[in-house]
């Protein structure tokens, strides 16, 4: 059973850095046949995808255009697991943030989710 | 981007009853290889999405088989049988056929 726990803080100052880490149990980070995810939810967006990285013989990243100039996802397989920043927040970051298992184009598992607030 | 519309937007529905849920999508979702990359996911009350259906209509493991999903190119639907307490909360479409990935809006189902 493939489980993800995220860890980070919940809340972040304007124009800092927004940083989430995903612990992956049940699955490996280098599986070349999954992608790790980062989505987010807020009332006002709704569900949105910000971005993966996977690995097919060496790693590869896709992000969201709107998020494109501000993100890195980096995977640690050192620790199996994969991370998230997100750089000059404001508060139209503010939203819940989920880390989420991809595999032949959907999203099975998913993270508990992580508020973060961005407020000074 | 593909926008992904859902109707409605708040379902009220009596127990027992079926619901029926639909997802219309501003392009074509039928995938250069055949495939059709729509997936539904619930959402409870305090809880992270969960998937119910993928490739229109394959159920995931541990899915009641009163949720099936159907439809084909722009025109999908998710439909409950029969519904029970525990299906309230907020059900969403996403597809995964054009980059970026996008959901729908969502569509709150609770008991009448």
């Amino acid at each position: 059973q493939v489980q993800l726990q995220q860890s980070g803080p919940g809340l972040v100052k304007p124009s800092q850095t927004l940083s989430l880490t995903c612990a992956i149990s049940g699955d490996s980070v280098s599986s070349n046949i999954v992608a790790w995810n980062w989505i987010r939810q807020s009332p006002s967006r709704g569900l949105e995808w910000l971005g993966r990285t996977y690995y097919r013989s060496k790693w590869y990243n896709d992000y969201a255009i709107f998020v494109k100039s501000r993100i890195t996802i980096n995977p640690d397989t050192s620790k199996n697991q994969f991370s998230l920043q997100l750089n000059s927040v404001t508060p139209e970051d503010t939203a819940v943030y989920y880390c989420v298992r991809g595999v032949d184009s959907s999203l099975d598992y998913w993270g508990q989710g992580t508020l973060v607030t961005v407020s000074s | 981007d593909v926008v992904m519309t859902q109707s409605p937007l708040s379902l009220p529905v009596t127990l027992g009853q079926p619901a029926s849920i639909s997802c219309r999508s501003s392009q074509s979702l039928v995938y250069s290889d055949g495939n059709t990359h729509l997936s539904w996911f619930q959402q409870r009350p305090g809880q992270s999405p969960r998937r119910l259906i993928y490739k229109v209509s394959n159920r995931d493991s541990g899915v009641p088989d009163r949720f099936s999903g159907s439809g084909s190119g722009t025109d999908f639907t998710l439909r409950i049988s029969r519904v029970e307490a525990e299906d309230v909360g907020v059900y969403y479409c996403m597809q995964a056929t054009h980059w970026p990935w996008t959901f729908g809006q969502g569509t709150k189902v609770e008991i009448k």
